[in-house]
């Protein structure tokens, strides 16, 4: 079963157009880590942000913004005033605990965001 | 800090031989890596889970012979393709927790593209 869910395959807006991805995800943990990674073209995963399960606080750096809502289980994740810089595959991720005492991560299908210009 | 490296970053080889990819924790030790596949326009998947002095644990449906990790220290793990062909072509990413301290979030290497002739 999908444990992580990006419904949105690629979106595509113009540039300084907000922008919302959304992430929703399902655990039978109580302790759990949720994270949002960027990868560019280039591949290597940038880290965005990680939040755990007892931390609704949602956040805003810069021109990002994340809403963690546990009664959903969605952590979505705006970018406002797009740039063309944004441009990227952008995945949601889930890290729980295992029954060998390890955490894995469960990535999302991932969402590829096109900035146009 | 926590930054992961891999070598080498892109290689390609012919059919039947085999290839390593190292992964490298930088400025701390790494009890536990993992070695993720991604297959153009999908998300990662995950290959093996490895331990400092012990034997990877692979996901269901990886092959351990074709797949070859040695996790020989706290600093080095290696993916040894063997006896590669063209459809193991692929982008292959290592990541590193943090030990104890935090075990929930892995540290990504840059990734390594595999070309098989």
């Amino acid at each position: 079963a999908q444990k992580v869910t990006q419904a949105q395959t690629e979106i595509s807006v113009v540039e300084k157009e907000d922008v919302t991805l959304d992430c929703v995800y399902e655990t039978r943990d109580t302790t759990y880590y949720l994270f949002w990674y960027k990868q560019p073209p280039s591949g290597e995963l940038v880290f965005l942000i990680r939040r755990n399960s007892f931390d609704e606080q949602n956040e805003i750096s810069g021109r990002y913004s994340w809403n963690f809502q546990k009664s959903t289980s969605s952590f979505n994740f705006t970018i406002t005033a797009s740039q063309v810089v944004d441009s990227a595959v952008y995945f949601c991720a889930l890290s729980e605990g295992t029954t060998s005492g390890t955490y894995k991560y469960i990535f999302g299908t991932g969402t590829r965001l096109k900035v146009l210009a | 800090g926590a930054v992961v490296s891999q070598h080498p970053s892109w290689v390609i080889c012919k059919s039947g031989t085999s290839v390593k990819i190292e992964c490298r924790s930088l400025d701390f030790q790494a009890t536990t890596m993992f070695w993720y596949r991604q297959f153009p326009k999908q998300s990662l998947m995950l290959m093996a889970t490895s331990n400092e002095g012990s034997k990877a644990t692979y996901e269901q449906g990886v092959e351990k012979d074709k797949f070859l990790i040695n996790h020989a220290s706290l600093t080095l793990s290696t993916l040894t393709v063997t006896s590669a062909h063209p459809e193991d072509s692929s982008f292959y990413i290592c990541s590193a927790t943090l030990g104890w301290t935090s075990p929930y979030e892995q540290y990504f290497g840059p990734g390594t593209r595999l070309t098989v002739t």
